[in-house]
């Protein structure tokens, strides 16, 4: 158990819906990372907030956004989705903002578009 | 943008063999780090490198860093079942916060 905690574990929606993923990143960790695996893909880097504040972006579209509140819990939304979006996302958590961070991940959210 | 690039993308292993997966870059990193997911499973830390040539040992994985910082290496001796998953590196550059995840190399392993 890394400590971040992912909510829901499953979701299944329609194209067109939009969805909101939940994180809370491990206690007294202050970043909180997103990616996207596809199916046989690599992780994909969406993007990284700071102790609430964006940090840095990846390949996120333009119908995903995502925020991190006071309390440091951190939401993804995905609207108009698209049978692509398909795919687990994670969040990590990082103590800090460095890339020399470990990164603790999340167990995921499958998400499942029909 | 900064690739990092992992090869193979499968391996599959007679259990008591060795095998090398390799991580590439065509910038020089700041580290790299090596995560492991097994299957159903999320990512998790193995280690980081930062210096030039650095090596490092976990039991029967060895880890290495490139003398240019341009590259990696996993190596696993007499490979066991529990060390079926997929190994990602993840490189990042000097000044960037963000890592950069290879596709990874999806091990199995021959009984």
């Amino acid at each position: 158990d890394s400590g971040v905690t992912q909510t829901p574990k499953h979701l299944i929606t329609a194209t067109g819906q939009r969805v909101t993923l939940r994180c809370s990143p491990r206690s007294g960790d202050l970043s909180v990372y997103w990616y996207q695996q596809s199916l046989d893909q690599g992780l994909q880097f969406l993007i990284q907030y700071y102790n609430g504040e964006e940090r840095a972006k990846g390949n996120i579209l333009e119908r995903f956004s995502a925020q991190q509140f006071p309390d440091l819990h951190s939401e993804l939304n995905l609207s108009s989705l698209e049978l692509g979006d398909s795919a687990l996302y994670f969040c990590a958590s990082s103590v800090v903002d460095g890339s020399t961070d470990t990164q603790y991940f999340g167990p995921g959210t499958r998400l499942t578009v029909l | 943008g900064q690739q990092v690039m992992q090869i193979p993308q499968y391996q599959h292993v007679q259990e008591g063999e060795d095998f090398t997966t390799y991580c590439n870059s065509s910038t020089t990193l700041s580290n790299i780090q090596w995560y492991k997911q097994r299957p159903g499973g999320h990512p998790v830390f193995l280690i980081q490198l930062v210096k030039s040539g650095e090596v490092k040992k976990q039991k029967r994985l060895t880890f290495q860093f490139g003398e240019a910082k341009k590259n990696s290496s996993l190596h696993i001796t007499a490979t066991q079942t529990t060390d079926v998953g997929t190994y990602f590196c993840a490189g990042s550059l000097y000044n960037d916060y963000k890592l950069s995840f290879g596709a990874g190399t999806t091990v199995t392993v021959r009984a």
